[in-house]
């Protein structure tokens, strides 16, 4: 199975500043024939399920703010909140859907500093 | 609205079996694989299972081999998951979710763009 590696496990960021997550995959997740990371990224409020956010490493899914975005390739990803509002304390996953079974980072807590 | 609804919180002890229902609305039920995933308390999110409605063919992971069993009844949208010999350790909440965004093969996996709410279900003697 890709083991999948989040960091940091929590981090706190003052309202208005960027957030920044990382996520390191322990094999590619870019399939060359379509040059596409299959990685995304999810949002967990408490006592909801996730919510995606990003998929293809950077494709904003329809209705997420601009504030959010992922970048990266190959192992290395990172999902980016640029400027932290208060609804946007959470706990993030990434997930690769490159290989079955599709696999989940431990997750990184944000909250307001 | 696409939706995904499950049935309510279980409490069960060490040893029983567990059923939980995850009624598909808003789409055609058969076009789409649906998933199971738990999480443990205050842990990740781990994948279970894969059933096709539309026939009825599984998938599970190793870890749930001979314990989980998915069906569905395509007459009412429904997937049922059962886990068997339950013990304290599978004390989490249990997700059924739908693929949005295939993989660059396969939709057999992809991204979760649909999930149900969540099926708590607490084992405990």
């Amino acid at each position: 199975d890709i083991v999948m590696t989040q960091s940091p496990d929590s981090l706190a960021v003052s309202l208005g500043e960027r957030a920044t997550i990382n996520c390191k995959s322990s094999q590619s997740v870019l399939y060359s024939s379509n040059n596409k990371n299959n990685l995304a990224w999810y949002q967990q409020k408490p006592g909801q399920p996730p919510k995606l956010l990003i998929y293809w490493a950077s494709t904003r899914e329809s209705g997420v703010p601009d504030r959010f975005s992922g970048s990266g390739s190959g192992t290395d990803f990172t999902l980016t909140i640029s400027s932290l509002q208060a609804e946007d304390v959470a706990v993030y996953y990434c997930q690769q859907f490159y290989s079955s079974p599709g696999t989940f980072g431990g997750g990184t807590k944000v909250e307001i500093k | 609205q696409v939706q995904l609804v499950q049935s309510g919180a279980e409490v069960r002890k060490p040893g029983a079996s567990v059923k939980v229902s995850c009624k598909a609305s808003g789409y055609t039920f058969t076009s789409y694989y649906i998933h199971w995933l738990r999480q443990a308390p205050g842990q990740g999110l781990e994948w279970m299972g894969i059933i096709n409605p539309n026939g009825g063919s599984t998938d599970y992971a190793q870890k749930f081999q001979g314990r989980l069993t998915l069906t569905s009844d395509t007459s009412t949208s429904t997937v049922y998951m059962e886990l068997r010999s339950l013990r304290s350790e599978d004390t989490a909440v249990f997700y059924c979710a739908r693929v949005e965004y295939c993989s660059s093969t396969s939709c057999l996996l992809g991204a979760f763009g649909i999930w149900g709410q969540g099926t708590m279900v607490t084992v405990s003697s």
